[in-house]
């Protein structure tokens, strides 16, 4: 079955930049989203389709693809952005979550 | 603005059975496909289920196939798990979520709704 990997943790202090990567062997070929959970609230889309921004996210989050591994950026990283973060792709109507990274703001 | 409420949940003994509701609103809920997502307690997120926007497809996770059952009612505006058989390891908060077919991202949740299978 499809498989997305996250490393489980991710920690930096403020004004600096986190990494957070998700492999996947479909990634080549399918787009990556990537989403932000805070304690006790629901999941919020902050890239889609690899690169995109919605509106309303702080331009400081970023996403990129490079063969099978996609990262989400976080430039310039504030308090508020800690939290859980998943990437999630697709492939033949199956719906992958990776296993969630845990930012967390030194 | 798009909101999505999910209910249902609740306590259940295993072998049993639930059915959650998501209520939409602020968007055409008959032109977008849904899905369910769920997190059990200190866990990631798992995809569960989707359904195409007239209903037509469905697609569901190895874990709850022939288990559970997604269905939507567009006069009600209202997405549906039906949940039988159920086992410890599908305690979890239910998520409901938009689907924005133009770009394959799950766009909107809803706050969820916890399911709880103990005996």
């Amino acid at each position: 079955s499809y498989e997305l990997t996250q490393p489980p943790s991710v920690s930096v202090s403020p004004g600096q930049t986190a990494r957070i990567t998700c492999s996947g062997d479909a990634l080549p070929r399918q787009y990556a989203y990537w989403y932000q959970q805070k304690p006790g609230q629901a999941p919020v889309m902050v890239i889609y389709t690899d690169s995109e921004r919605p509106s309303g996210i702080p331009e400081r989050f970023s996403g990129s693809s490079s063969g099978t591994t996609v990262t989400l950026t976080i430039s310039g990283v504030q308090a508020e952005d800690e939290a859980d973060y998943y990437c999630q792709s697709a492939d033949s109507f199956n719906w992958v979550f990776g296993g969630g990274t845990k930012l967390t703001v030194l | 603005q798009v909101q999505l409420v999910e209910s249902g949940g609740g306590v259940v003994q295993p072998g049993g059975s639930l059915r959650l509701s998501c209520a939409a609103s602020g968007f055409t809920f008959s032109s977008y496909g849904m899905h369910w997502v769920r997190q059990a307690p200190g866990k990631g997120l798992e995809w569960v289920a989707f359904i195409r926007y007239d209903g037509s497809n469905k697609y569901c996770a190895d874990s709850v196939k022939g288990r559970f059952t997604i269905s939507r009612d567009t006069s009600k505006n209202t997405l549906y798990l039906q949940m039988n058989s159920l086992r410890a390891e599908d305690t979890a908060v239910y998520y409901c979520a938009k689907y924005e077919h133009r770009t394959g991202a799950f766009q909107h949740w809803g706050q969820g709704t916890l399911v709880t299978v103990s005996s």
